[in-house]
């Protein structure tokens, strides 16, 4: 899998919106940009997913730039309970057999500010 | 999105005693389901990949005598944590892999608190 580089931490006021930018400038055709998001003590939960085209879910959008070298997720009105970290990771979900592994990086600490 | 779920969530031993961790995928088949640790304001640390009947596949430096995997079923996976010892002392947390004609996903359990005295 391609590797991507997240900024450690970040901070945003409840409210407004939170923009985290994932740089992934090896990614392959193939590869979609995954984001998962790991709450304080328990697992990573998914968040969205996508390849090129920018994308939207009751939870966040992803935009992906034209050249698919970074990529921006938007938390649109964050809320205290939208503090985490949150894991960019790309991934080819049409390929891996038994061996292939979901590796996470260190990810971004979001922190909302009331 | 598909269910997994983990038990015990959390678990208090005494050294040298085995924990066993379980992990289901409620609503879906796994042939393959992976094991993490991760440590204290670290990431998650891939252990083993564990096949439905077959032996786990440990990554390096991850003994495979101490942290024995069992996939007995397609939607059970066991981690046994043989001996313990306080530096064991992790929050484990399991992952299955759904797949439908080539397309793979993963969903990921809530994670257990193993902590060894």
């Amino acid at each position: 899998d391609a590797k991507t580089t997240q900024p450690p931490s970040m901070d945003c006021a409840e409210g407004r919106a939170a923009n985290l930018p994932c740089n992934h400038s090896t990614i392959s055709g193939n590869e979609y940009v995954y984001w998962y998001r790991q709450i304080h003590s328990q697992g990573p939960q998914y968040i969205i997913h996508g390849l090129k085209n920018n994308e939207t879910n009751e939870m966040a959008s992803l935009i992906i730039t034209e050249d698919r070298k970074s990529s921006t997720l938007i938390l649109p009105h964050a809320t205290l309970r939208d503090t985490a970290v949150y894991y960019c990771i790309v991934r080819d979900p049409n390929s891996g057999g038994s061996n292939y592994k979901l590796t996470f990086g260190k990810g971004t600490l979001l922190t909302v500010n009331p | 999105g598909a269910v997994v779920s983990q038990h015990p969530s959390w678990v208090i031993c005494k050294s040298g005693t085995s924990v066993k961790i379980e992990c289901r995928s409620l609503d879906f088949q796994a042939t393959t389901m992976f094991w993490y640790r991760q440590f204290p304001k670290q990431s998650l640390m891939l252990m083993a990949t564990s096949n439905e009947g077959s032996k786990a596949t440990y990554e390096q430096g991850v003994e495979k005598d101490k942290f024995l995997i069992n996939h007995a079923s397609l939607t059970l996976s066991t981690l046994t944590v043989t001996s313990a010892h306080p530096e064991d002392s992790s929050f484990y947390i399991c992952s299955a892999r759904w797949t439908m004609r080539g397309y793979n996903e993963q969903f990921f359990g809530p994670g257990t608190r193993l902590t060894v005295l």
